[in-house]
């Protein structure tokens, strides 16, 4: 069974720049959650989706970021404009149902310069 | 809010045993996950409890206190490869995202 897939692994911008990251759950996984991860932090959720549908985005910075589920499976999550505090590891999480056992893609590590 | 708390760091010896411990305070639960996070990588799955007591799985076990609001990783026979950072989360519902602790960074030496 493949695993949480996302791209890019890595991404250098500069501030006030746009990017965006895709991420594509485990096949029959039904939720599916964006996290931010700090250095020496554990991930922080951003948004989690139930199918289609945002269920939580309550700690998505809604000014610069965004992020959508079309069809329910694959996902992306975008910054416009990014700031030098953006800069982090973006991980990506996907379960069969909202509170079971969620398993982690490698994440996109950004550097905002 | 949300506190949970472990270690910042630890460092063990190879072929030892080393406990991680993790204390929470929340205002639901529903369940206690341990993940472990080499450098760079992304959280891998290690145990779930849900009930009072130890569950084992190979050389790692887990433990859950309720009441105590208290869970610990055991790990036995440590290796080298285990040296990674080790987080706690906890589940607050059957149907919420899980609020993780910082972690333990764990260092195996020989």
């Amino acid at each position: 069974e493949a695993g949480v897939v996302q791209s890019p692994r890595y991404k250098i911008i500069e501030k006030k720049q746009p990017v965006a990251f895709w991420c594509n759950p485990i096949s029959g996984h039904n939720t599916l959650y964006w996290y931010l991860q700090n250095l020496g932090q554990g991930p922080e959720l951003l948004i989690r989706y139930e199918n289609e549908e945002a269920v939580d985005d309550s700690q998505l910075p809604k000014d610069r970021f965004s992020a959508e589920r079309l069809k329910g499976v694959d996902s992306t999550l975008k910054i416009q404009p990014a700031e030098l505090g953006d800069s982090a590891v973006y991980l990506c999480a996907s379960s069969r149902n909202g509170g079971e056992t969620q398993y982690f893609g490698p994440g996109t590590r950004l550097l905002v310069l | 809010g949300q506190n949970i708390d472990q270690p910042t760091e630890m460092t063990a010896t190879e072929g030892a045993i080393v406990q991680i411990n993790c204390t929470y305070q929340t205002s639901g639960f529903n369940g206690l996950f341990w993940y472990q996070q080499h450098a760079g990588e992304a959280p891998t799955f290690l145990s779930y409890n849900v009930l009072d007591g130890l569950e084992e799985k190979g050389r790692f076990s887990s433990f859950l206190s309720r009441s105590k609001g208290y869970s610990y990783l055991l790990l036995k026979e440590l290796q080298m490869k285990d040296s990674a950072s080790y987080l706690c989360a906890v589940s607050l519902s059957g149907n919420t995202p899980l609020v993780f602790g910082k972690g333990t960074r764990l260092s195996v030496i020989a």
